[in-house]
Parts: C-alpha cells; sequence; structure tokens
C-alpha cells in the first residue's frame, strides 16, 4: 500500500506570494492532518480535515487555510507569506477520526525568501 | 490537553536497552500515550501507543504506572539506526490533533 504523498517536496517562494502544498493519503484512510515544523517552534498542529469538514485548528493565522476533496485528498494553501513560513509542512493521514496511529509524508519544505 | 515533559537528549551504546520517561502530570480520563520517532528531514512514525500497564510490539515496549502521570519507552538492544528524536504525546479519543512536545534526541554510539 502506498504511504502518504506530499507535493512539492521543496519550494522556494517570496514574500507576499500564496503558495499550495498537496497531500495524498493513504487509500482508505478518511483523516488528513497537517503540521508545521521550524527549529524554534518545533511541531506545530495546524488543522485536520475528515470527511471534506475540517474538524480541529491549530493557533495558526487565517493566512493558513486548508481544504479536503470527496477523494481524501487534502491541500493547504498560505497567503501572503512571511519569512517565518519557511518550515517543513508535513500532512499526516489516519483511517478514521478517533484518535488512531496516524501516517505522516516526507513532508513539503518551503522556503520564503 | 495534558503538557508532556521528556528529557532533551540522551546518549546510548549499540546493543544496550535505552528507557525514555515522559512525565504527563494533567493527562485526562481519555487521554492515550503514544510515542513517535523522528529521522531529520521525514514526517514523524508512530512507534507504539498505549492507555495502562504495559504494551508490547516488535520494536518497543510502553510501560504506564497505575496513576498514568509518567510513562517510559523501551528499546531494546539499540542499534545506530535509532538515532533519532523520539515524541511523546498525549490525547484523547475523538480527534487527531496531535501536539507534539520539544521531544527526546536520542543519540546512540558504537
Amino acid at each position: 500500500k502506498a504511504g502518504v504523498t506530499q507535493t512539492p517536496r521543496y519550494l522556494i517562494k517570496t514574500r507576499g506570494q500564496q503558495v499550495t502544498l498537496s497531500c495524498s493519503p493513504i487509500s482508505g484512510h478518511r483523516s488528513v492532518s497537517w503540521y508545521q515544523q521550524t527549529p524554534g517552534q518545533g511541531l506545530q498542529f495546524l488543522f485536520e480535515y475528515f470527511s471534506e469538514t475540517q474538524r480541529n485548528k491549530g493557533n495558526f493565522p487565517g493566512r493558513f487555510s486548508g481544504r479536503q476533496f470527496s477523494n481524501s485528498r487534502s491541500e493547504m494553501n498560505v497567503s501572503t507569506l512571511e519569512l517565518g513560513d519557511s518550515a517543513l509542512y508535513l500532512c499526516a493521514s489516519s483511517i478514521q477520526e478517533s484518535y488512531n496511529e496516524q501516517f505522516f509524508g516526507p513532508g513539503t519544505r518551503l522556503t520564503v525568501l | 490537553l495534558a503538557k508532556t515533559t521528556q528529557p532533551i537528549s540522551m546518549d546510548s551504546y549499540e546493543g544496550q536497552e535505552v528507557n525514555i520517561t515522559c512525565s504527563h502530570n494533567n493527562i485526562a480520563t481519555n487521554d492515550y500515550i503514544t510515542w513517535y520517532q523522528q529521522f531529520p528531514s521525514q514526517g514523524p512514525r508512530f512507534i507504539i501507543q498505549g492507555y495502562k500497564t504495559k504494551v508490547t510490539n516488535e520494536v518497543a515496549s510502553l510501560f504506564i504506572p497505575a496513576d498514568r502521570k509518567s510513562s517510559t519507552l523501551s528499546l531494546p538492544r539499540v542499534s545506530l539506526s535509532d538515532t533519532a528524536v523520539y515524541y511523546c504525546l498525549v490525547g484523547d479519543v475523538g480527534g487527531n490533533k496531535l501536539v507534539f512536545g520539544a521531544g527526546t534526541i536520542l543519540r546512540v554510539k558504537s
């Protein structure tokens, strides 16, 4: 069974631009969560989607948004990029909505110049 | 969500057993304890999850005392490839919002 895939793997943007990251969960998994990882703040939860609905949201500004499609694939968008948005963005999927094992993708490394 | 406290780093040698303890004094009744492992530039990988007493799988054991205010991840006979960051997480059923602490950097030496 294929794992969680994320595209693109690397991205370079400039301040003020916007970016869209994509995540394809493991087949059959309905929950997709997004995390941001930086050296200073560590791993931080962004949001979780289940059956196309946002179920949980972390403490991030409204510039960070996401959505989930009917096939469980998910995208996250960051608008008006800031230098501090440079990070590894990780997507994780799990079978259902309960607190189960999450499977993480390799991440998208975003660099904002 | 209960806050967790772990040692910042630990050193070990190949072949030794490593025990990493996590403190979670404010754990709630519905909370489970989960450990993840992360290698550089990779996403975390689930190791083990438990609620009480002892859980064992093919890679690790998790010991949880009766008061559940702490837990210990035990890695038997570590190898160089076990060098990674280990995260202890506490959370309740009903959501996939994982709260990661700083983690423990485990360095295994030859």
